[in-house]
């Protein structure tokens, strides 16, 4: 079946890094997008940004420019995110999401991130 | 970006209750409007595309309407399962979704 399944959970101090891993199954990876989304403890939806996964063409949130970096591994069928410089707002469940019809049809079943010293 | 807004913010509704949640946005939109649906500790789930489009597999008690700046989700009979928060979301110009609906059992 169509799904995309996540790397685990992540305990980071602030300032490191992280990479999250998105690997898809069931589709053919290049033919969608994939979008990232995260959420806070408590909070709402906050879109990431996207990669298509044909191209690699990348079009980010401006507010996480210049800290975000997405790409894809079309020989696993994998999409990775990397956050930089980590703040403790950074601490979220991270999703990736299937781009289809403008909508998001398929999502991983998030990666939980935590920022604290 | 284009602001979102959703009312109710929160809603208590009974088993069987017809319930209608709102959604609007800053500046038209045409029908580039979705919604979701998420349980605790769960990833969201697509309902609704292009304002009025039932995704594949959702019961058809569900039903979206609107164009512009003004779209509803509308649940015609709520089941147990359906007690969960709804949100927006507009893919018109630089994605974002709305603060969302929460709704439980009255």
């Amino acid at each position: 079946q169509v799904q995309l399944v996540q790397s685990g959970a992540e305990v980071k101090k602030p300032g490191a890094s992280v990479k999250v891993s998105c690997k898809a199954s069931g589709y053919t990876f290049t033919t969608y997008g994939i979008n990232w989304v995260r959420q806070a403890p408590g909070q709402g939806l906050e879109w990431m940004g996207w990669i298509s996964a044909y191209n690699g063409n990348t079009n980010y949130a401006q507010k996480l420019q210049g800290r975000v970096t997405m790409t894809t591994d079309t020989s696993t069928s994998t999409a990775y995110m990397e956050v930089r410089s980590l703040r403790s707002d950074d601490t979220a469940v991270f999703y990736c999401a299937r781009d289809s019809r403008d909508s998001f049809d398929i999502w991983g079943q998030g990666t939980m991130v935590t920022v604290s010293s | 970006d284009i602001q979102m807004t959703q009312s109710p913010s929160s809603l208590s509704a009974s088993v069987g209750d017809r319930v209608t949640i709102t959604c609007r946005t800053s500046q038209s939109i045409s029908t580039y409007l979705n919604w979701y649906q998420q349980k605790p500790g769960k990833a969201p789930k697509l309902l609704i595309y292009a304002a009025s489009s039932l995704q594949s597999g959702v019961p058809s008690r569900f039903s979206g309407s609107g164009s512009g700046t003004d779209f509803t989700l509308t649940i015609s009979s709520l089941q147990p399962e359906d007690f969960a928060t709804y949100y927006c979301q507009q893919s018109y110009s630089t994605l974002t979704f709305g603060p969302g609906t929460k709704l439980d059992i009255k």
